[in-house]
């Protein structure tokens, strides 16, 4: 198995509360990702690292801050969490050595966020 | 617009039966790879299958084959003698070689049945 560690597992806040999730590998990958999955939805991008001090936009990133200043650790902060950022968030990783298209995410177990 | 399409928000199929899962993609690129994710209740996403855009033969993994047509741009997954432990979440998802992650469609919730 990828040695990915999400931090905390589980979280429950307030709305307007600053959070912050850990996404820490041991596989050395250059590419990080955030998804959040929710029923209905799949599972969808948020951000993404290429790379120290590397980071894009997904399809959802509006309310959602990340930082990569070292290889094994990337970090998702929601300034200020609301009701429609209870989901489950995944961070995943790859090293997209072997090809582009036949790159795979493994992924983390998942952090269960609730904003109330 | 999706690019991964999902049609069956939920399958039963009896144990020791096969079950086909359908999955339709949209891409403009020549060079693009298809996915396919288990997820248990535990939570976990499981990689399953990979199949590259130009594979000319269907990926197999034990139970697991992707029935792959590429002019109905399909990538149904087949899972032949279900098993209990085939309940679960399945996603299917693409790499395009133009992108820079996988797309994930919203999934099917497979229960086997004894």
């Amino acid at each position: 198995d990828a040695g990915i560690t999400q931090s905390p597992r589980h979280k429950v806040t307030e709305t307007g509360t600053p959070v912050t999730l850990r996404c820490h590998q041991t596989e050395n990958h250059r590419y990080m990702y955030w998804y959040r999955q929710d029923p209905g939805h799949g599972l969808r991008l948020i951000h993404y690292s290429y790379g120290v001090k590397d980071t894009d936009k997904g399809e959802v990133s509006d309310g959602y801050s990340v930082s990569r200043s070292k290889t094994e650790d990337f970090l998702l902060t929601l300034e200020s969490a609301t009701s429609s950022q209870t989901s489950v968030y995944f961070c995943a990783i790859s090293d997209r050595t072997t090809g582009a298209t036949n790159e795979k995410l493994f992924f983390g177990s998942g952090t269960q966020l609730s904003v109330l | 617009a999706q690019k991964i399409t999902q049609t069956q928000p939920g399958m039963f199929v009896q144990e020791k039966e096969a079950v086909t899962l359908d999955c339709t993609y949209d891409t403009s690129d020549q060079s693009y790879g298809l996915f396919w994710y288990k997820q248990p209740s535990s939570g976990e996403m499981i990689f399953l299958i990979y199949q590259g855009s130009y594979d000319e033969q269907n990926a197999t993994e034990g139970r697991y084959s992707l029935n792959f047509q590429k002019a109905r741009k399909s990538a149904n997954l087949v899972i032949s003698a279900s098993q209990l432990g085939d309940s679960a979440m399945y996603f299917c998802a693409m790499r395009e070689d133009s992108g820079y992650a996988l797309n994930f469609g919203k999934g099917t919730s497979l229960l086997v049945t004894p």
